[in-house]
């Protein structure tokens, strides 16, 4: 398997404007997770699926970020408008199960960049 | 709730010598323990996990981390470091027997010097 897959790598835009994260997660994988990576708070889970249902959207920060799970093999998180306190690397992971015995599998993460 | 603490948020060390890696966890409740190795411009990877059994937990590339109970500890350890070992620590801390998500904690920066 190739492992899970983010796109794009890296994102620049500007403040205002719509940016939309891609992910596909490991086959066979039932949950999906999103994570943003800052220096000042760490790792946060912003939200989770499970089957592509959303259990948990309790760390999503604000109303301008939603994530949508259309498949099992696609999810997006979308930032509607952007601001430049936006600016992290966000991952993506899935894992078989949500047993806490289970690791997690993350993608390459998205650079995004907000001016 | 659980929650884990890394002591150090980062660590030089020349190559060839010996590293540790400190983690410690706050939890009322029975926990397992993972540290995850984030290289340079990728995603967090398993270096090993503690489920139950042998309190000493060998890892990928040489890793080991041994689970102290009384001491609320899981510090990981490496003999000898190679350049390569160069990148981002993280241990988390999960809630035993049942779905739970893994609690993160803020990350090791373990550099490795010529």
């Amino acid at each position: 398997d190739a492992g899970v897959i983010q796109s794009p790598r890296h994102e620049v835009t500007e403040m205002g404007q719509e940016v939309t994260l891609r992910c596909k997660p490991i086959s066979g994988h039932d949950y999906l997770f999103w994570y943003r990576q800052t220096m000042m708070r760490g790792l946060e889970l912003l939200i989770y699926f499970n089957n592509n249902v959303p259990i948990d959207d309790s760390g999503m920060p604000e109303d301008r970020f939603s994530a949508k799970m259309p498949n099992a093999s696609f999810s997006t998180l979308k930032i509607q408008p952007s601001e430049p306190r936006d600016s992290a690397v966000y991952f993506c992971a899935s894992s078989e199960g949500l047993q806490s015995s289970y690791e997690q599998y993350f993608g390459p993460g998205t650079r995004l960049t907000v001016t | 709730a659980q929650s884990v603490t890394q002591l150090d948020s980062q660590v030089p060390v020349f190559e060839e010598a010996p590293v540790e890696l400190r983690c410690n966890y706050s939890s009322s409740v029975s926990v397992y323990l993972f540290w995850y190795v984030q290289y340079p411009n990728q995603g967090l990877q398993l270096l090993l996990k503690y489920l139950s059994g042998s309190t000493l937990v060998k890892g990928i590339n040489g890793f080991e981390a041994e689970f102290n109970k009384s001491q609320t500890s899981f510090h990981l350890r490496k003999p000898s470091v190679h350049i390569s070992d160069t990148a981002e620590y993280f241990c988390a801390v999960s809630r035993s027997g049942g779905s739970y998500i893994p609690t993160f904690g803020r990350g090791t920066s373990l550099i490795v010097h010529p």
